[in-house]
């Protein structure tokens, strides 16, 4: 089984629509993030977390919310979905050893959503 | 924001060949320096965390070299297989931060 699943895997929705997508993780990883990944730009960071009660805007958080329902959960909503966020979207974790940027990040096999 | 320089954007070479490409990235306050390997339909997969001026990593026929004070890594392929047709993405960690800025990847395409 996966280490890190994400639900759920393709979403087709419309304009104006409340959207969330769901992490989990089975790593034991304190730290989660968000990802979104547009052709030719990376992926880009919408949000992370350290720990349960910890919530951290990223580059790109407008548009965006996060809940850190537990350990192993990290969701991530779009409260009004608008077409230029289709994308696709990924999550990852990493370890709490040490700073955060020495640890390698493990990604969930990403959510590709189309905002119609 | 930071930035995070991939090049070429994306490559096609013969199998056997060995290629080679690069990663810039702001010199001053570097942290660390991670490469992705991002499989087409899969996860992206850490090959490398460097964090030290002139490291070299080795992982079979990948390796990677570092150097912060110019602001750059190289990231080697020797004699490339079919199978390592992917997007390779470089990161970039500030002292000062907690985010990875990443690249925006260069695609290899490696034919038989």
């Amino acid at each position: 089984d996966a280490d890190v699943t994400q639900t759920p895997r393709n979403r087709i929705t419309k304009t104006g629509k409340r959207i969330m997508l769901e992490c989990s993780q089975t790593k034991g990883h304190d730290r989660m993030y968000w990802y979104r990944q547009d052709p030719g730009l990376g992926l880009r960071l919408i949000y992370y977390s350290f720990d349960v009660k910890d919530i951290n805007k990223g580059e790109i958080s407008d548009g965006y919310s996060v809940s850190r329902q537990a350990q192993a959960k990290f969701s991530l909503s779009l409260e009004s979905a608008i077409p230029n966020q289709t994308a696709l979207y990924f999550c990852a974790t990493s370890d709490r050893i040490g700073l955060a940027g020495v640890n390698e990040q493990f990604f969930g096999p990403g959510t590709r959503l189309t905002v119609l | 924001i930071l930035n995070v320089e991939q090049s070429p954007q994306s490559l096609h070479v013969q199998e056997g060949d060995s290629t080679n490409f690069t990663c810039s990235f702001p010199s001053s306050n570097f942290y660390a320096l991670h490469w992705y390997r991002w499989e087409t339909a899969k996860s992206p997969e850490a090959l490398f965390v460097m964090t030290l001026n002139g490291d070299e990593k080795k992982k079979g026929r990948i390796s990677a070299t570092l150097n912060t004070k110019e602001g750059y890594s190289y990231l080697y392929i020797k004699g490339s297989q079919p199978e390592d047709s992917a997007t390779y993405l470089c990161a970039f960690i500030g002292n000062a931060g907690n985010m990875l800025t990443f690249g925006g990847g260069t695609r290899l395409m490696v034919k038989p």
